[in-house]
């Protein structure tokens, strides 16, 4: 089983629609999750941490369970400037806490 | 904020060339700098993780001796890519914590497209 796992994607949707991506991850011990964006071949930048009690940015909700160890983001009223690739995050719980990321999920939102 | 300088952005070498790539944190000390690769669609990879005044800590089927990492000094960490073949054409990036940040202070370069040809 991947240490992170993520649909590839793409989801295609239009402006204004919501999308929620899920992402699986192995490490029952993972304390700390993240969510992030990665626009073509640039670095990914950091969209939000995953709190247990999951957590809301704007059009943005993250949410955490533990015991089925999956997390999700929800995307609400889609812009076209959401087009990117979202990268589930998880750092090592070893050593200098390199980060590990998903394979990410392909977001692409039409007109 | 925090910020880690890399460079070359992009860079096109001949086989059997050496390449160097930089990261330097401009704004802080970075003890630990972190080296992924990235193939396309697929994720970031963790290669290496340097650290300042000691050998790198290189994952599980990466070649030390083909992708040096040095890391000289508490701002500047180099990747270099020795003999260089067209498998190794990629984008490379580099990562460092951001000290008093905890487990939420990543910074990330703003990656290297090698083309090996």
């Amino acid at each position: 089983r991947k240490e992170v796992e993520q649909d590839p994607g793409p989801f295609n949707v239009p402006e204004g629609a919501t999308v929620a991506f899920n992402c699986t991850y192995s490490n029952s011990a993972s304390q700390s999750f993240f969510w992030y964006r990665q626009d073509c071949r640039k670095e990914p930048k950091l969209l939000m941490s995953v709190y247990s009690s999951g957590n809301e940015d704007g059009r943005f909700t993250a949410q955490l369970n533990r015991a089925s160890q999956y997390i999700s983001l929800l995307i609400r009223d889609s812009k076209l400037s959401d087009s990117a690739t979202y990268l589930c995050v998880v750092p090592r719980d070893t050593g200098r806490r390199a980060l590990t990321f998903g394979s990410g999920t392909r977001l692409q939102v039409q007109p | 904020g925090a910020v880690v300088s890399q460079h070359p952005s992009w860079v096109i070498c001949k086989s059997g060339t050496s390449v160097k790539i930089e990261c330097r944190s401009l704004d802080f000390q970075a003890t630990t700098m972190f080296w992924y690769r990235q193939f396309p669609k697929q994720s970031l990879m963790l290669m290496a993780t340097s650290n300042e005044g000691s050998k790198a800590t290189y994952e599980q089927g990466v070649e030390k001796d083909k992708f040096l990492i040095n890391h000289a000094s508490l701002t500047l960490s180099t990747l270099t890519v020795t003999s260089a073949h067209p498998e190794d054409s990629s984008f490379y990036i580099c990562s460092a914590r951001v000290p008093g940040q905890g487990i939420y202070g990543y910074t990330f370069g703003s990656g290297t497209r090698l083309t090996v040809v």
